[in-house]
């Protein structure tokens, strides 16, 4: 059982270059997330999703898009990559049981240069 | 706007202790309270929840009360270990809405 898998791991982009980073689940949870955490900061939630074909923005979502075609996969997209979006990103999906217990993944570590 | 404090970024105590961490929140009414544990270059994972009727919970070594009236949670970690070194996540919720996270506190257990 994999669980929550981000791709890449790790990535250095140049100022407004664009790319993709992608997230995958295999426990069919509905619930997707896209968080950031930078140093000293917290998780921030960019944007998420309850289901496929729906997206809603989060606290912070400037600067990237999302969707959401199918149950499992949930990438997030950043246009004209900006040093302000370094930052490690977390993928998450809300697991079925009653605790609301979120399951994140590794993360991908962001550096724009 | 809502806000969460965690009272530490960093705590630092002796193996065979209990570890106390605190989590204090203003302007929300959590319908629930979770815990996560980050471990350096790895995503969160969950530890416990505790729903706003609940005073206590225990998983373990474990321990987390619930103040909804003083709007703070404390984790305890009883006979902490080198191993439980980590940076401990507060998190709120209600229904129908994505978490939100405090910045976390750096326990570090020495032998």
């Amino acid at each position: 059982n994999a669980g929550v898998t981000q791709t890449p791991k790790f990535r250095i982009l140049k100022i407004g270059q664009s790319m993709t980073l992608q997230c995958a689940q295999d426990m069919n949870h509905n619930y997707m997330y896209w968080y950031r955490q930078d140093p000293g900061m917290g998780l921030k939630l960019i944007y998420y999703s309850v289901g496929a074909g729906i997206t809603d923005k989060g606290e912070v979502p400037n600067g990237y898009n999302v969707s959401r075609s199918t149950t499992e996969d949930f990438p997030l997209r950043l246009e004209l990559a900006a040093p302000s979006q370094t930052s490690v990103y977390f993928c998450a999906s809300l697991g079925r049981s009653n605790t609301g217990e979120l399951f994140f993944g590794e993360g991908s570590r962001l550096t724009v240069l | 706007s809502q806000k969460i404090e965690q009272n530490s970024e960093a705590l630092n105590i002796q193996e065979g202790k209990t570890a106390t961490l605190t989590c204090n929140y203003t302007n929300y009414s959590p319908a629930y309270l979770q815990w996560y544990r980050q471990d350096p270059g790895r995503g969160p994972v969950f530890l416990l929840l505790i729903r706003e009727n609940e005073k206590e919970k225990r998983k373990e070594r474990l321990k987390v009360t619930f103040d909804t009236t003083l709007k703070q949670s404390l984790f305890h970690i009883t006979a902490s270990q080198p191993a439980d070194s980590a940076t401990y996540l507060c998190a709120l919720g209600q229904a129908g809405t994505a978490l939100i996270f405090g910045k976390g506190t750096t326990l570090s257990v020495s032998s």
